[in-house]
Parts: structure tokens; sequence; C-alpha cells
């Protein structure tokens, strides 16, 4: 157990839905980063954020959204579900900023599958 | 465009051998490398670093070797173990940005008994 839990673990629904994943951090992380692995992909950057402000957007679409709680807990939205948004998502955290010396701890993932 | 590469996706090795991983990267800022495991079913984990200060960190059987002007890593396994068997990600972060770590593809490492 990594200590970051990500719920639901598979999560399969239609297309132009909307869905909510969540992430609880390890305990002491500021830090909640979210990645979308796809098939035959790396890990894709989404967003970052840092004691429940916004740090950093990678290539997330605007269809979908973040937000982190005052209890530090994240939780990724992502709405009009199309077939291509069916992948792994990570959560991972870090204590500072940046985690540099050990990197990020990652959440199992959530699979969601789009039908 | 991707900044992290990762050109082999798989990698045989026979047990008690080198394994080694290669990674290259572009964007000159990134200035900390890590190295992740990832087995089926479970989230990437820390494996092991390195800063741009240095050009070899060691950590047990793990090696990572950074050669800053050819902009590539290489992560080495001796001995090989089953165990190691797993996608292992290159990933690359630059103290100029927000820290966040961009990941190459990853390449699967099967040990052979």
């Amino acid at each position: 157990d990594s200590g970051v839990t990500q719920t639901p673990k598979h999560l399969i629904t239609a297309t132009g839905q909307r869905v909510t994943l969540r992430c609880s951090p390890r305990s002491g992380d500021l830090s909640v980063y979210w990645y979308q692995q796809s098939l035959d992909q790396g890990l894709q950057f989404l967003i970052q954020y840092y004691n429940g402000e916004e740090r950093a957007k990678g290539n997330i679409l605007e269809r979908f959204s973040a937000q982190q709680f005052p209890d530090l807990h994240s939780e990724l939205n992502l709405s009009s579900l199309e077939l291509g948004d069916s992948a792994l998502y990570f959560c991972a955290s870090s204590e500072t900023q940046g985690g540099r010396s050990y990197g990020y701890t990652f959440g199992s993932g959530t699979r969601l599958t789009v039908v | 465009d991707q900044q992290v590469k990762q050109n082999s996706p798989s990698l045989s090795v026979q047990e008690g051998r080198i394994s080694i991983l290669n990674c290259d990267y572009t964007n000159s800022m990134f200035d900390y490398f890590l190295w992740y495991k990832k087995y089926p079913a479970e989230g990437p984990t820390f494996l092991i670093s390195i800063s741009s200060i240095k050009d070899k960190n060691e950590d047990g059987r793990f090696t990572v070797f950074l050669n800053k002007s050819a902009k590539h890593l290489s992560l080495h396994i001796v001995p090989s173990q089953p165990g190691d068997s797993a996608v292992y990600f290159c990933a690359a972060s630059s103290g100029a940005g927000s820290y966040q770590l961009t990941f190459g593809k990853g390449t699967k490492l099967s040990v052979i008994p």
C-alpha cells in the first residue's frame, strides 16, 4: 500500500456521461498530481494542485476539471466522455511542490472504460 | 513532441545478466531524472533518481548513468532477477518549472529464469 488511495478502481460508463475520480494523498503530502495513461502511451501529466491551489496544467482537456479540497483530497471530473477518454488515470502525491528527491508516490489508478 | 523518449518498448534478459534500459531527453532545462517501476494493476513506484550535477548514482543492484552532453540516461540492473520483470518508466523534471514529472512511454523488461 503506497498510502495514496484512488477510488473507484474500475469504472465503466457510456459516452456523453460525466464521472468523478477521487484521490486521497499520502498523509502529510500537500501536492497532488493527476496523470493519464492511454494504450501504448506514457504517463501524460494533466494537472497539479498544491495545498488547495492549482499549480500547473498539462495536457488537460477543457472537458476535464479538478480540485483539491481543504482536507487535501482531490477529485478529477471528466465530462462529455468520449471513447478516447478510456485510460488509466493515476493520482500521485508529494510532500513538497516537486518531490525532487524521491519523486511522487502513486496510487494504483482508476481504469476508466467508456463504451 | 515527446521530451522524454524510451525507444525500446521491450527488453528480454536472462536471469543473472545485466539489464540496460535507455532513455533520451530533448529539453535542456531538465535537471533531475528518475526511474519508476510498474507492475500490472499497480501504480508506478520510485526506483532511483539522479541530479544533473552527477553522472552516476548507485543503489544496490540499480545504477543510473547520466550523460548530459548526449542528453541520455540509462538504468543498469545487475544481476537481473525474475522479480525485476516490470515496465520501467524514465521521468524528468525541471527546477525552473513547477517540478511536474515528464515521463517516457516505458520499457517492458522480462527477466527469463
